[in-house]
């Protein structure tokens, strides 16, 4: 079964710092990963998309990378602003099926 | 585009109650939808897969004959809470899955049970 991790489960950063987000995963057979941004009582948005043949994607302020054989993602968001304060979720879809497998999330709060 | 609504947002019931929750798929048509369950500060747990015109999958764990999926139309899938109790409270969220390689995620719908 896979299990997905993120570490840490909080952060707080002052505007401006770039922000570092780890997620770990027990099975390196992935599809793809994806990370989502989640408001507090909201929904998930879809951040960026890593297919396994890809090693990172970017978009704007935010690249996120894949090492598939040490099962290892990192989202990283570069000058930080309080609007990006939310948590962020990590997810793998395994190599068999669409099912998506979730970490906890990293909650951030950037302080202005 | 790739919009998912739920419906409701936020429903508070009474123990013993049955519950039912929308997930439609507004502009595209989703041969599958995906329910999940996140309670605070936990990640999101899918509850079953749910297919177009035949019955859902449930993961293990999760009682069928308590949370019935019903997937009667490429747009529309409903998740029904059956004699809700407390521990029932969480966050529940569809999300639908179009002939391409993606899903896209309703809004979610807090449940209350009291």
């Amino acid at each position: 079964k896979q299990e997905v991790t993120q570490i840490p489960a909080a952060l707080s950063v002052p505007e401006g710092e770039n922000l570092v987000l780890n997620c770990s995963f027990t099975d390196s057979a992935i599809y793809n990963l994806q990370w989502f941004r989640q408001d507090p009582g909201k929904g998930l948005t879809s951040l960026l998309l890593i297919q396994s043949s890809q090693r990172e994607q970017t978009s704007g302020r935010l690249n996120a990378s894949l090492d598939k054989s040490s099962g290892r993602s990192t989202l990283y968001i570069a000058a930080s602003q309080p609007g990006d304060s939310a948590t962020y979720l990590c997810a793998v879809r395994g190599s068999n099926d669409y099912k998506l497998s979730f970490g906890a999330g990293t909650t951030v709060t950037v302080r202005a | 585009g790739a919009v998912v609504s739920q419906h409701p947002s936020w429903v508070i019931c009474k123990s013993g109650t049955s519950v039912k929750i929308e997930c439609r798929s507004l502009d595209f048509q989703a041969t599958t939808m995906f329910w999940y369950r996140q309670f605070p500060k936990q990640s999101l747990m899918l509850m079953a897969t749910s297919n177009e015109g035949s019955k859902a999958t449930y993961e293990q764990g999760v009682e069928k004959d308590k949370f019935l999926i019903n997937h009667a139309s490429l747009t529309l899938s409903t998740l029904t809470v059956t004699s809700a109790h407390p521990e029932d409270s969480s966050f529940y969220i569809c999300s639908a899955r179009p002939v391409v390689d993606t899903q896209y995620f309703g809004p979610g719908t807090r449940l209350t049970v009291l």
